[in-house]
């Protein structure tokens, strides 16, 4: 799987926009990005994910750079409740096996924290 | 709620012992993924399930098993028990149609091992 950089941590206000980057400058012409996020004691959760084109959603949206080598994750106002570990994932759409192993890899993620 | 149960919640138990976990995937997906989160490691995939075959393996230790029953629903089954196993065990399912969707996968809350 190509790999993908992200901060450790990011911290953001309540009610203010938050912009995750990622970058994945090995990435191939069949890798979505994908965003999954953890929250505190929970499993991890599907946000968004995109192959070219920005993507909105009603969690987030998705700002994806011409060349796909990096990408961002937009939080249009943030609430405590978005407090988690965002993980940026490059999966290929072909996925392995035959076509029908889509297993996430997972990096350390960013650690975003919401301040009241 | 993602859709996807795990049984138990935790699970405390002596090393050496043997203990199985259960899943049971959304309603009409055929993939099971098991993932392991631990302190150092972060989520690493341990196995893959598709419609009742194993499909792809990970970071899967030998004692390590796991199965997919006609109904769907999946056990991991960890044997031979060490401090080390202790970790938070996700269980997530996708549709896994296969060949060419970026699919999503749902996690369950996860079952929580503590090895004494």
């Amino acid at each position: 799987d190509a790999k993908t950089t992200q901060p450790n941590s990011m911290e953001s206000n309540e009610e203010e926009p938050v912009h995750l980057p990622c970058n994945h400058s090995t990435i191939s012409g069949t890798d979505y990005i994908h965003w999954y996020r953890q929250l505190p004691s929970q499993g991890p959760e599907y946000v968004i994910h995109g192959l070219t084109s920005n993507v909105n959603n009603r969690m987030a949206s998705l700002a994806i750079a011409e060349d796909r080598k990096s990408s961002t994750l937009i939080l249009h106002r943030a609430t405590l409740r978005d407090a988690a570990v965002y993980y940026c994932i490059l999966r290929d759409v072909r996925g392995e096996s035959g076509g029908s192993n889509y297993k996430l890899t997972f990096g350390k993620g960013t650690l975003l924290t919401v301040n009241p | 709620d993602s859709g996807v149960t795990q049984t138990p919640k935790h699970l405390i138990t002596a090393t050496g012992q043997r203990v199985t976990l259960r899943c049971s995937p959304r309603s009409g997906d055929l993939s099971v993924y098991w993932y392991q989160q631990s302190l150092d490691q972060g989520l690493q995939f341990l196995i893959q399930y598709y419609n009742g075959e194993e499909r792809a393996k990970g970071n899967i230790l030998e004692r390590f098993s796991a199965q997919q029953f006609p109904d769907l629903h999946s056990e991991l089954n960890l044997s031979s028990l060490e401090l080390g196993d202790s970790a938070l065990y996700f269980c997530a399912s996708s549709v896994g149609v296969g060949g060419g969707t970026a699919e999503t996968q749902y996690f369950g809350p996860g079952t929580r091992l503590l090895v004494l």
